[in-house]
């Protein structure tokens, strides 16, 4: 048990829906990033928050967004679903604000349809 | 830029069989290296990491040497089990950067 855990395990929705992803990091990790798994793009990094702010920017189309709260925790919104959405979708945790040692959850999968 | 990338999967092989997964890098900097591994709907898990040339990180009876001459970080094990079957992540992180740059992942299948 790497100590993230990410709600829900299961997300099946629609094209053109809008859904959010939760994320609660390691107890004491203040950074908390964010990956998009699928079968074509492996494994892409999408943001990074540390400490509540925003810290570093991948791959990550404009119709997501993320926020860190005061608690830590992390909510990844997408928006206007398409069908190439369809991921994995992990979050991990580490430390400080350098990327090491990353703590990965067990993702949550994004199903649209 | 930065850039991991991986032998091409997936791989399959007997129990007992000796492995090796491929990873070359290329980075601006210098980079420490990882293996992770993700087992069967699970998240990623650290494996084993490399922090400067010439060290070898090992785990489980993997092992990986951090070769700067050659730019490259081999998994390697000498004898391969069922439970190993999993997708391996070769990463890097340059010093002071914030994100991990994963390869493309292998695909490894052990047959009993």
């Amino acid at each position: 048990d790497s100590g993230v855990t990410q709600t829900p395990k299961h997300l099946i929705t629609a094209t053109g829906q809008r859904v959010t992803l939760r994320c609660s990091p390691r107890s004491g990790d203040l950074s908390v990033y964010w990956y998009q798994q699928s079968l074509d793009q492996g494994l892409q990094f999408l943001i990074q928050y540390y400490n509540g702010e925003e810290r570093a920017k991948g791959n990550i189309l404009e119709r997501f967004s993320a926020q860190q709260f005061p608690d830590l925790h992390s909510e990844l919104n997408l928006s206007s679903l398409e069908l190439g959405d369809s991921a994995l979708y992990f979050c991990a945790s580490s430390p400080g604000a350098t990327g090491s040692p990353l703590h990965f959850g067990n993702g949550t999968r994004l199903t649209v349809t | 830029g930065n850039s991991v990338t991986q032998m091409e999967g997936p791989v399959t092989l007997s129990e007992e069989a000796f492995l090796t997964i491929n990873c070359t890098y290329t980075a601006t900097g210098y980079p420490s290296l990882f293996w992770y591994v993700q087992y069967p709907g699970e998240g990623l898990q650290l494996l084993l990491k490399a922090t400067k040339a010439d060290d070898k990180g090992s785990n489980k009876g993997f092992e990986a040497t951090y070769r700067k001459e050659t730019t490259s970080f081999h998994l390697e094990k000498g004898s391969v089990q069922v439970s190993d079957s999993a997708v391996y992540f070769c990463a890097l992180i340059i010093q002071g950067a914030q994100k991990l740059v994963f390869g493309q992942g292998t695909r490894l299948t052990i047959n009993p």
